[in-house]
């Protein structure tokens, strides 16, 4: 059975940084392409983005609002996918949960992590 | 910037059928997924690729996706069903995943 965990979240001010984690097993994950979805308060689901495997070139792809201040890494000696989070807003409260991703499908869903950014 | 609009709000009765809709520009060229979201819970995958199950989804759930529209129709529908229901497809244009609206299904 596939098991994601997320961790890090928490209480930062406007502009501040924040670095997730997302420790995954039950799948092999060098071969796993893994996605960060947030969901803001009363609002609906949002990709965050994503980084393919790096047998297929390990790059990032990421949702227009955050282009330039968030980044996704990761570590496969650790099964462990990161999202940093720079110049932080308001707008970005909410929670992050990573994915375990098909092809064109979020195939498995950690149990989130909160990211409250408030002054 | 690619959109994928849902209807707001869908309510059924118990063992009657629920259809939620899907629409984006040639959606149908793509594949589309959804993802069944209940309060303080994780979403869940119930359908990928157009019309696939994943392994321990019942099978009143399917899907199917043509056109300007996908559709996620629930069978008999139950009150373990009632979540607020996602689709989701790739946008090659943005290289991004694209989320629907969302629909709050509710079983009356």
């Amino acid at each position: 059975e596939e098991h994601l965990v997320e961790s890090g979240g928490g209480l930062v001010q406007p502009g501040g940084s924040l670095r997730l984690s997302c420790a995954s097993s039950g799948f092999i994950f060098t071969d796993a392409w893994m996605s960060w979805v947030r969901q803001a308060p009363g609002k609906g689901l949002e990709w965050v983005g994503r980084i393919k495997s790096k047998a297929s070139g390990g790059t990032t792809d990421y949702v227009a609002p955050v282009k330039g201040r968030f980044s996704i890494s990761r570590d496969d000696s650790k099964n462990t996918v990161f999202l940093q989070m720079n110049s932080l807003k308001t707008e970005d409260t909410g929670m992050y949960y990573c994915t375990h991703d098909g092809f064109t499908y979020p195939a498995s869903w950690g149990q989130g992590t909160l990211v409250i950014v408030s002054s | 910037s690619y959109e994928l609009t849902q209807p707001p709000s869908v309510s059924v009765s118990p063992g009657q059928t629920a259809s939620i809709t899907c629409s984006g520009d040639k959606l149908g060229d793509k594949y589309a997924c959804w993802s069944q979201k209940k309060p303080g819970q994780s979403p869940v995958l119930v359908m990928y690729e157009n019309n696939k199950r994943p392994s321990g989804i019942p099978e009143r759930f399917s899907g199917s996706n043509s056109g300007n529209t996908a559709t996620l129709t629930i069978s008999g529908t139950q009150a373990i069903d009632e979540a607020e229901y996602y689709c989701q497809a790739w946008d090659t244009g943005t290289a991004s995943y694209v989320f629907g609206t969302g629909t709050k299904v509710t079983v009356l």
